[in-house]
């Protein structure tokens, strides 16, 4: 079956350092690969994605990559900033999503 | 463009009353609808997908007697909380997707429930 396995939190980094948040995916067929940030109180919204492999989706500065040989689609940010602090979560999308467990970042100054 | 509203986005009710929160889509046609439950620090659990015009599907372990869920136009959802206990407190989100071939899902800004 379909599954998402999401590096685990919490993550605190220093401003300006490098992110990245790991996820691997296990599923059938040729699924679309997600990133989602949850703002404290808030819905999801969605951060980037990638429909195809070794696509790269990109988005206020988010990078993944889809991999289909790892089968990975790993997060990373290269100057993380303050108003980063969010969870990510990582989801694997056809007919039904799969959500990963999700991640906390905590950006200190 | 898609963007999916919920009401309320925070509800506080009694104990053995029923809630119900709306879920729409403003600007596009919501073939099929989605409601997730999320605890505190955890993912979002699928509780049941909804097609317009049609019953609703389930996932194991949710009690469809409690949650009810309509989809009653190609923009509205509603999912009805019946008998509301304190372990029903939750924060519940729906996600809407269109018609075509793309099986992107948008997701609502969620409702916060909870039960005294």
């Amino acid at each position: 079956g379909n599954s998402v396995t999401q590096m685990e939190g919490p993550v605190t980094l220093s401003e300006e350092a490098f992110l990245t948040i790991n996820c691997t995916y296990t599923a059938t067929g040729y699924p679309s690969l997600f990133w989602y940030v949850q703002y404290p109180g808030e819905g999801l919204q969605l951060l980037l994605k990638a429909t195809k492999a070794d696509d790269k989706g990109s988005n206020k500065g988010f990078e993944a990559t889809y991999r289909k040989e790892t089968t990975s689609f790993h997060l990373e940010k290269g100057s993380v900033q303050v108003s980063d602090s969010a969870v990510y979560f990582c989801a694997l999308g056809g007919r039904q999503f799969y959500f990963g467990t999700g991640t906390s970042l905590t950006v200190i100054p | 463009g898609a963007v999916v509203s919920q009401h309320p986005s925070w509800v506080i009710c009694k104990s053995g009353t029923s809630v119900k929160i709306e879920c729409r889509s403003l600007d596009f046609q919501a073939t099929t609808m989605f409601w997730y439950r999320q605890f505190p620090k955890q993912s979002l659990m699928l509780m049941a997908t909804s097609n317009e015009g049609s019953k609703a599907t389930y996932e194991q372990g949710v009690e469809k007697d409690k949650f009810l869920i309509n989809h009653a136009s190609l923009t509205l959802s509603t999912l009805t909380v019946t008998s509301a206990h304190p372990e029903d407190s939750s924060f519940y989100i729906c996600s809407a997707r269109g018609a075509g071939v793309s099986y992107e899902q948008y997701f609502g800004p969620g409702t916060r429930l909870t039960v005294t």
